[in-house]
């Protein structure tokens, strides 16, 4: 496989599950990102990781805990969500974070919907 | 505060040119982005302009006037397979991007 490949594509979860989003890159990438991306709404920016280390954390809610066991996968651990993070949850990579012509590779998505 | 600001809907006709204007207010500048997403699909690089000017890519332009705070993405000889959203994204002295919500572009016969 190449690219970027997020699993699974679809999920439907109460607010009192535990569930976790995968997400690969095939690319030999340094930096790995999740992103939210709500209707209509800016893609937002949760969490990025660089060489396996964590660089950001926008004020993310502590129900999502992201996991980087080294540079070619990236988790997003979900518990005790509420309806409105329901959204489409988007993996990238990049080459070179921190430089201008950073140019990332998204996934998919991982849908999610909380009941 | 940071924004970028782009038009939520546009639809053209197949074959013919469209533009998606994007205006940007970030602290600092570090280069604007184009990104398609087909619905349902993952989000892919159309081009970057760190410099002003325009920049050609087979049937796709982007323009940027740094001075302007303003970038346009040019479509011609639009298809249907170019039905998707286009996000303008600017990145800011700290390297990180800042999105606008997307342009749905309509391709009718």
């Amino acid at each position: 496989e190449t690219g970027v490949t997020q699993t699974p594509r679809h999920l439907v979860m109460g607010m009192t599950n535990k569930k976790s989003l995968k997400c690969e890159q095939h690319l030999g990438h340094n930096a790995m990102y999740w992103y939210k991306q709500s209707a209509k709404k800016p893609l937002e920016l949760m969490f990025v990781y660089s060489l396996e280390e964590r660089v950001e954390n926008n004020s993310v809610p502590s129900r999502f805990s992201p996991e980087c066991p080294n540079s070619s996968h990236l988790f997003l651990h979900l518990h005790t969500l509420q309806p409105e993070d329901s959204a489409l949850y988007l993996c990238a990579s990049s080459q070179e974070p921190g430089s201008g012509a950073n140019v990332l590779t998204f996934g998919a998505g991982s849908r999610l919907t909380v009941l | 505060g940071q924004n970028i600001d782009q038009p939520t809907e546009m639809t053209a006709t197949e074959g013919a040119i469209v533009q998606i204007n994007c205006t940007y207010q970030t602290s600092g500048f570090n280069g604007l982005f184009w990104y398609q997403q087909h619905a349902g699909e993952a989000p892919t690089f159309l081009s970057y302009n760190v410099l002003d000017g325009l920049e050609e890519k087979g049937r796709f332009s982007s323009f940027l006037s740094r001075s302007k705070g303003y970038s346009y993405l040019l479509l011609k000889e639009l298809q249907m397979k170019d039905s998707a959203s286009y996000l303008c994204a600017s990145m800011d002295s700290n390297y990180q991007l800042i999105w606008g919500a997307g342009t749905k572009l309509i391709i009718k016969p």
